[in-house]
């Protein structure tokens, strides 16, 4: 079974600039996760989809960040403009879904962001 | 508010040593448990989880956990520890009576010297 895919996996750009992440889920997965990991932290979670609803974008900094899953299969996530504190890990992850269940969340390897 | 504590931020055992990684939860619910493993320069990989029944949940690369509800923990641990075991762990809790969030300890480093 192919795991989360993930895309690119490196990028530095420079401040004021946009970025583009994109996401393929494990196959069947309804909910799809944003993470962002920063250097030293645990993830905190971005925006949480189920099928191509938004559960959870409560710490999405939507002045500057953005994300979609149309079909309720792909994600994009973007940042435009970009700071240099959003330099980070974005992680995509996919589980069942089913709210409340516990259904294991699996993860991409990540998309590793330098904002210089 | 669900949220789950790493008291430790980093773990030095030596090879062959039993380990153990902490961890406290907080919800305002039952737990769901989970147990986490990052490579260097890699996502998270899933260890193990714990959802109903025993206590004691055994997981991938020897590892167990044991919950304890009235101490509100979830210790990861692992009889004889490996070098290749060195990196870093995460725990996270998801509340069932909520909705599907799932929160991430801060994470423990974990060295294992030869």
């Amino acid at each position: 079974e192919a795991g989360v895919a993930q895309s690119p996996r490196y990028k530095i750009i420079e401040k004021r600039q946009s970025v583009a992440f994109w996401c393929n889920p494990i196959s069947g997965h309804a909910t799809l996760y944003w993470y962002q990991q920063i250097l030293g932290q645990g993830p905190k979670l971005l925006i949480q989809f189920q099928n191509n609803g938004v559960v959870d974008d409560s710490q999405l900094p939507k002045d500057r960040f953005s994300a979609e899953r149309l079909k309720g299969v792909d994600s994009t996530l973007k940042i435009q403009p970009a700071k240099l504190e959003d330099s980070a890990v974005y992680l995509c992850a996919s589980s069942p879904g089913g709210l409340g269940s516990g259904n294991t969340i699996y993860f991409g390897e990540g998309s590793w962001l330098t904002v210089v | 508010a669900q949220s789950v504590a790493q008291p430790e931020d980093q773990v030095n055992v030596a090879e062959g040593n039993p380990l153990t990684v902490k961890c406290t939860y907080s919800v305002s619910g039952n737990p769901y448990l989970f147990w986490y493993v990052q490579y260097p320069n890699r996502g998270l990989q899933f260890l193990l989880k714990y959802i109903t029944g025993d206590n004691l949940v055994k997981g991938s690369y020897g590892f167990e956990a044991e919950f304890n509800k009235s101490q509100t923990s979830f210790h990861l641990k692992k009889p004889s520890a490996l070098v290749s075991d060195s990196a870093l762990y995460f725990c996270a809790v998801r509340d069932r009576s909520r909705d599907d969030k799932i929160i991430f300890g801060k994470g423990t480093r974990l060295h294992i010297l030869p």
